[in-house]
């Protein structure tokens, strides 16, 4: 079955580092790969969206690569901040659909 | 900025009873969606909606959820007969071009 594996530790940096967050998914090829951001009780944003046929997307201090060979996504924020806090999630597109299906999200922690 | 608003953010109620939550997605979005997300866990996707019909569906979807667009503006999830783990936070979102999911705040359901 499909799955989406994000680190489920916190990921505890200094501001001003950069941060990378990882995603690996298997058994299926997305076309499209999404990145959200979430706080506590609150909907998903959405950050970036990268596809199979791009190596690396930029948007002020995110960025964010995709390797279809390896599986995997690397999102990174660099310069990081206290507001960076929060749950990071990853959607890849499930294969044939254009329903972004989200991994359980990795929780990244900037302290001051 | 345009956003998605969704009603109630906090619904209680007991175990059998029926409950509509509601969406008003942004004005010119095409792409409806309900995803859920239980405490503690992964958002997960319920159902999509386009052209007054439903796209796409997940095993979660089953015969006790409905949706409807009954005017131009609002896009609802009836749950027929609520159950203790239906206790969730939905999550209603829209979308332009399915490449940029645009999430409400959420309701909360609290299933006693």
């Amino acid at each position: 079955s499909q799955k989406i594996e994000q680190n489920s530790e916190a990921l505890n940096i200094q501001e001003g580092k950069t941060a990378t967050l990882t995603c690996n998914y298997t058994n299926y090829s997305p076309a499209y790969l999404q990145w959200y951001r979430q706080d506590p009780g609150r909907g998903p944003v959405f950050l970036l969206l990268i596809r199979e046929n791009e190596k690396e997307k930029r948007k002020e201090r995110l960025k964010v690569t995709f390797d279809t060979t390896l599986k995997q996504s690397l999102f990174h924020i660099t310069a990081s901040q206290p507001a960076d806090s929060a749950t990071y999630l990853c959607a890849p597109w499930s294969g044939g659909s254009y329903i972004p299906t989200f991994g359980r999200g990795t929780s990244l922690i900037v302290h001051p | 900025e345009p956003e998605v608003t969704q009603t109630p953010s906090h619904q209680v109620t007991q175990m059998g009873q029926e409950v509509i939550l509601r969406c008003v997605p942004i004005s010119n979005h095409l792409y409806f969606y309900w995803y859920r997300q239980i405490l503690g866990q992964k958002v997960e996707f319920l159902v999509s909606f386009y052209n007054n019909e439903i796209s796409e569906k997940s095993e979660i979807f089953d015969d006790q959820f409905s949706v409807e667009r009954p005017d131009g503006s609002n896009f609802t999830l009836k749950i027929r007969s609520t159950k203790l783990e239906d206790s969730a936070m939905y999550f209603c979102a829209s979308s332009g071009d399915r490449a940029e999911l645009f999430f409400g705040e959420g309701s909360r359901l609290t299933v006693l």
